[in-house]
């Protein structure tokens, strides 16, 4: 099964501490979405890109956050300097997402593949 | 602006009972609602989708009902199981922006044995 990759699965880190989350999307997929999960919050969209160019970041905080995409099989999500508020899960997801509605809703039909999450945890 | 209102936060049914899942939207631009599972230390994945031509879409024991008119849908878990104890997050979408989804905040089903 083809899937997405997240490292590390855990981080523990001081807080003004750089931290960097990778992602390797499916490959093929063009759309990358990083997700942040708290329980407060639930699933909150930080920010996504379509073939690599950054298309939405405005649920980034973007003093501190920057989301990165160098390569076709790699995304990065960095935070520098971190907080104890950003402790969460971090979720990057992708898809081959195509603008046409393309008929039936389900697989295949713009579905994103979620990783298993970067659990961060901010002292 | 929370767009996608989901309730109940939390859900108790034994084995063999009917879950009921309420999501409901405020942006009528929206025509695309996937339904997400996620169990501990997982991704969300996803479970069932509709969109707005259709009234209800089944997948075995998991059904969802729209409701365009009322800006609703639902999820049914039919003969609930014990292994269908997780997370569940609706989400909604504009085909226009590339599906990018916005979520419910999510509702724990435990079904119990």
């Amino acid at each position: 099964d083809a899937r997405v990759t997240q490292t590390p699965r855990h981080k523990v880190t001081e807080m003004g501490q750089e931290v960097t989350m990778r992602c390797q999307p499916i490959l093929g997929h063009n759309t990358v979405f990083w997700y942040r999960q708290t329980m407060m919050q639930g699933l909150e969209l930080l920010a996504y890109f379509r073939n690599r160019a950054p298309l939405d970041d405005s649920g980034m905080p973007k003093d501190r956050f920057s989301a990165e995409m160098p390569d076709a099989t790699l995304a990065t999500l960095k935070i520098q300097p971190s907080e104890p508020r950003d402790s969460a899960v971090y979720f990057c997801a992708s898809g081959l997402i195509t603008m046409r509605y393309s008929g039936g809703a389900g697989a295949g039909a713009n579905v994103l593949t979620f990783g298993a999450g970067s659990r961060l945890t901010v002292l | 602006q929370q767009q996608v209102k989901q309730s109940p936060q939390s859900l108790i049914v034994q084995k063999g009972g009917i879950s009921i899942i309420n999501c409901a939207y405020e942006n009528t631009a929206f025509d695309y609602f996937p339904w997400y599972q996620q169990f501990p230390g997982k991704g969300p994945a996803l479970l069932i989708a509709i969109r707005p031509d259709v009234s209800e879409k089944k997948e075995g024991r998991f059904t969802i009902s729209f409701n365009k008119s009322a800006k609703q849908f639902s999820l049914h878990i039919m003969d609930s199981q014990p292994g269908d104890s997780a997370t569940y997050f609706c989400a909604a979408s504009k085909n226009n922006a590339g599906n990018m989804l916005t979520f419910g905040g999510g509702t724990r089903l435990m079904v119990k044995p």
